[in-house]
């Protein structure tokens, strides 16, 4: 059965600095990747998605992601993060054959002045 | 752009109520989720609809129903609300394509008393 891990809850980082959040699935066939992010008091909104293709993904606000099939990893990177970025990130999977997305458990990412 | 309206954003309710909880999507999506969000346990799927009057428990069904009678409408319902269902629960939608994200309403934090 399909699973993600998402292997940091919390992220504590200084402004300006880069960060990088982990994201690790399990799946016996062919996904497509996502990662959400949920602002305080809002909805899950799409920051990326892996679909095929190229390997590094751009998002919006700055954020990318690759995709490492041997790892079965998708992590998600900015070179420099703003106090705007604190919020919770989510990784997720979806299976070719499915509609339905497994979601990791999320990681608070917190940025400091 | 996709707009998932949830009907409520806090609902306070008695242990014992029969609960309603709407959400109205306007992208003509013919997939409709309810997902339940808990602190360290991410996003956990409670009911899904891929048509009118068509519905698949999810990986937490218990306690909770269903209710798709048209299209654009999915209803989420406590038939006996108990503590343990305080939670903030998402809804979403999507078109029936597994490569194509799931679009997020701003949930209902829903506490019972």
């Amino acid at each position: 059965a399909q699973s993600v891990t998402q292997l940091d809850s919390q992220v504590p980082v200084f402004e300006e600095a880069p960060v990088e959040l982990r994201c690790n699935y399990s799946s016996s066939v062919s996904v497509y990747l996502f990662w959400y992010v949920q602002y305080p008091n809002q909805g899950l909104q799409l920051l990326l998605k892996y679909l095929s293709g190229s390997t590094l993904v751009k998002g919006i606000n700055g954020f990318e992601a690759e995709f490492n099939k041997s790892q079965t990893s998708f992590h998600l990177r900015k070179p420099s993060v703003h106090i705007s970025d604190t919020a919770e990130y989510f990784c997720a999977v979806s299976e070719w054959n499915t509609d339905k997305l497994i979601f990791g458990t999320g990681t608070r990412l917190q940025v400091f002045p | 752009d996709v707009k998932v309206t949830q009907s409520s954003r806090y609902l306070v309710k008695r242990t014992g109520e029969k609960v309603f909880l709407e959400c109205v999507q306007d992208m003509d999506h013919e997939n409709m989720f309810w997902y339940r969000q808990d602190p360290g346990l991410g996003l956990r799927l409670i009911y899904f609809s891929y048509d009118v009057k068509m519905k698949e428990k999810g990986d937490i069904p218990e306690g909770y129903s269903v209710s798709r009678e048209k299209k654009e409408r999915f209803s989420l319902i406590l038939e006996s609300a108990s503590t343990n269902q305080t939670s903030m629960y998402l809804c979403a939608s999507s078109t029936r394509k597994s490569n194509q994200p799931q679009h997020f309403g701003d949930g209902t934090r829903l506490s019972i008393l």
